[in-house]
């Protein structure tokens, strides 16, 4: 039972270099997010997909592009990273129902 | 506008104190859900409750949606209980949770 799984963990990039984060849940759920979280704050909606096939742009979607592979998979694209994008994303998912948002472990992403 | 707002800001409890978390949220803000996020980062889903009252062990959570406010109660805390406690609520408009910016709390042993 694995909820929702994010891939890498920790991530060092140079400013200008490219990178896609992983994001894949396993409880059928037809709404993915990504949500990034500086120090000392709360999260903020990056991009998300209310379900297969759409994507929309949340509170701070620039510098990022989305893809929503299958219902199973949300990335997230970063195309020319900048030091203003180190932080730690975070993927969620959620259903309908009782059971609300399930989080991914985030993924912990330093621009230098 | 569409606000949900903690309190307190920050709580410091002694291991097994009991503590009351208030989140009041606005107009068009609902299925209200509480989070912890853990010393580690970890954000970890407690309740989804839009309305009634839930409880899972020390914690129980109830929400009067009538009145635009979710309580969080921790009970007999420990050290584990540590860290931030955020309540969100999902915008009518859309699909977007708007968070408040959090409680944290330091359980000392």
């Amino acid at each position: 039972n694995a909820g929702v799984t994010q891939t890498p963990k920790f991530q060092v990039l140079k400013t200008g270099q490219s990178m896609t984060l992983q994001c894949a849940q396993d409880m059928n759920h037809n709404s993915m997010y990504w949500y990034r979280q500086d120090p000392g704050m709360g999260l903020r909606l990056i991009y998300y997909s209310a379900s297969e096939g759409t994507t929309d742009k949340g509170e701070v979607p620039n510098g990022y592009n989305v893809s929503r592979l299958n219902k199973r998979e949300f990335s997230l694209r970063l195309e020319s990273a900048a030091p203003s994008q180190t932080s730690v994303y975070f993927c969620a998912s959620s259903g309908t129902g009782k059971y609300g948002y399930t989080f991914g472990s985030g993924t912990r992403l330093t621009v230098v | 506008g569409i606000q949900v707002e903690q309190s307190p800001p920050d709580l410091i409890l002694q291991e097994g104190a009991n503590s009351t978390l208030r989140c009041n949220f606005s107009d068009s803000v609902n299925n209200l859900q509480w989070f912890h996020q853990n010393p580690w980062g970890q954000l970890i889903n407690l309740f989804y409750i839009p309305s009634g009252t839930k409880q899972n062990g020390r914690l129980s959570a109830t929400t009067v949606a009538t009145e635009r406010y979710s309580l969080l109660y921790i009970s007999s805390s420990q050290t584990t209980d540590s860290g931030v406690y955020f309540c969100a609520g999902r915008a009518d408009s859309n699909y977007q949770l708007i968070w408040g910016a959090g409680t944290k709390l330091i359980i000392k042993p």
